[in-house]
């Protein structure tokens, strides 16, 4: 059975600082890798996703992850984080054996310090 | 163009009573899935819908819980006799056609509708 997980729940940066969030996922075929923002009592919007290619994806609003096969990771990126960024981001891995389901991470809600 | 349409964006239920919520996918989009968050989680997968048909409804449980994509209308996803432990947010999603074998789609998310069960 594939799983996310998301080992960091809090994270606090500065504004103006750089940014990674971790996401390490196991799945038994090539996922397919996505993040997603969650701002306060919305929805979810996709910020970007791998499904095959080049392992650097670039996203929207500035962001990046990259695919680490043999780290079973995709971590995302932003190297200068905005108050606007401050919302709750999950990860999520599907497709393939898997089906159709997304099987989503715990999230990480990131704060930003003025 | 509009995304995907979820109403009410808030519905407040007693014990016993029952929630239907309702979903309209991102127009062209033949499938829908049923996501629920519960308070300080991540999402996990209810019910995988298409056209009249159920694709997948290994995440949904077994009593009290159905939904349903009828040819016209939105999807409904409908509780009975709700619990508290019910009170979350219900999510749906859509996308052109299912992941599985396709290297493109995306599911695209909805506002959410959150239940909140007295």
């Amino acid at each position: 059975a594939q799983s996310v997980t998301q080992p960091d729940i809090h994270i606090t940066v500065s504004e103006g600082a750089s940014l990674e969030l971790r996401c390490n996922y196991s799945y038994g075929a090539t996922p397919y890798l996505f993040w997603y923002v969650q701002s306060p009592g919305q929805g979810l919007q996709l910020l970007l996703k791998y499904f095959s290619g080049d392992t650097l994806v670039q996203g929207i609003k500035g962001f990046e992850a990259e695919f680490k096969r043999s780290q079973s990771s995709f971590n995302l990126r932003k190297p200068s984080v905005h108050w606007s960024d401050a919302a709750e981001y999950f990860c999520a891995v599907g497709g393939g054996n898997a089906g159709n389901m997304l099987t989503f991470g715990g999230g990480t809600r990131l704060m930003v310090k003025p | 163009n509009a995304g995907v349409m979820q109403n009410p964006r808030h519905l407040v239920r007693r014990r016993g009573q029952e929630a239907r919520l309702r979903c309209s996918p991102v127009k062209g989009h033949s499938h829908v899935y049923w996501y629920r968050q519960l308070p300080e989680e991540g999402l996990k997968f209810m019910v995988y819908l298409q056209k009249e048909n159920i694709i997948d409804e290994s995440g949904m449980p077994k009593e009290r819980f159905s939904a349903e994509f009828p040819k016209e209308g939105p999807s409904i996803l409908r509780i009975q006799q709700v619990v508290r432990g019910d009170s979350a947010a219900y999510f749906c999603a859509s996308s052109p056609q299912g992941l599985a074998g396709a290297t493109t789609d995306t599911q695209y998310f909805g506002p959410g509708t959150r239940l909140t069960v007295l």
